[in-house]
């Protein structure tokens, strides 16, 4: 089955510890993305990598790194995280083609408190 | 990127059609129209895009004006289960960046 996973589903921490949100797609896509979604503020785009070892910031990068080491993988890691980076993350992958990014699949979502 | 404007929001009854509108008054040649939704408590999900031509599949439709300036998302006959926030985005196939920005989009309510 296609699919985007997340793990961990759900994590409370606190502040300053480094953790790591793993994201993983088994359909070869070349376009990966982090995004954040919190009430009233949508969801806003805080990375996004076009093939292995190419990434790039989005709208709000600060306070999170990613790498692309393989293609089925696209970490986001909170070096020192702090209480404004609570929120519900999402991961997603596509293929691209004509129209640039086609059609993304999003991950289930990872739910992060951090006291 | 240009930018998107949408109703906040939207009621419908089931088994009726919803036409969901969308006005993008300063789109480029090469921006290309994409609709995505989101179910409550889940990821958002693609539903359909296109660029000049009128697109069909099997969750909805989408109308585009002759001028570009504005589109419609159709659901030809809403279920509860399409209750959700839909957004409107729209990329230029022209961006490397590939920046995606969603809006607040358009919540829809579907009553029994």
């Amino acid at each position: 089955e296609a699919q985007v996973t997340q793990n961990p589903r759900y994590l409370i921490t606190v502040t300053g510890k480094k953790l790591t949100v793993t994201c993983s797609q088994n359909m070869n896509h070349e376009y990966m993305s982090w995004y954040r979604q919190d009430p009233g503020l949508g969801l806003r785009q805080i990375y996004y990598s076009m093939n292995v070892e190419v990434t790039d910031k989005g709208d709000v990068p600060e306070g999170y790194k990613v790498s692309r080491k393989e293609k089925r993988n696209f970490p986001l890691i909170l070096e020192s995280p702090s209480p404004n980076q609570t929120s519900l993350y999402f991961c997603a992958s596509s293929s691209m083609g004509l129209a640039g990014i086609n059609e993304q699949f999003f991950g289930p979502g990872t739910r992060l408190t951090v006291l | 990127d240009a930018k998107t404007t949408q109703p906040n929001s939207m009621e419908s009854n089931e088994e009726e059609p919803v036409h969901l509108p969308c006005n993008h008054s300063t789109i480029s040649g090469t921006d290309y129209i994409h609709w995505y939704r989101q179910l409550p408590s889940q990821g958002p999900e693609y539903v359909i895009h296109g660029l000049t031509s009128n697109v069909n599949n099997r969750m909805a439709s989408l109308a585009i004006a002759e001028d570009r300036k504005s589109s419609t998302l159709i659901l030809h006959r809403a279920t509860l289960r399409d209750a959700a926030v839909y957004y409107c985005i729209l990329r230029d196939v022209r961006d490397y960046g590939q920046n995606f920005v969603f809006g607040p989009g358009t919540r829809l309510s579907v009553l029994p």
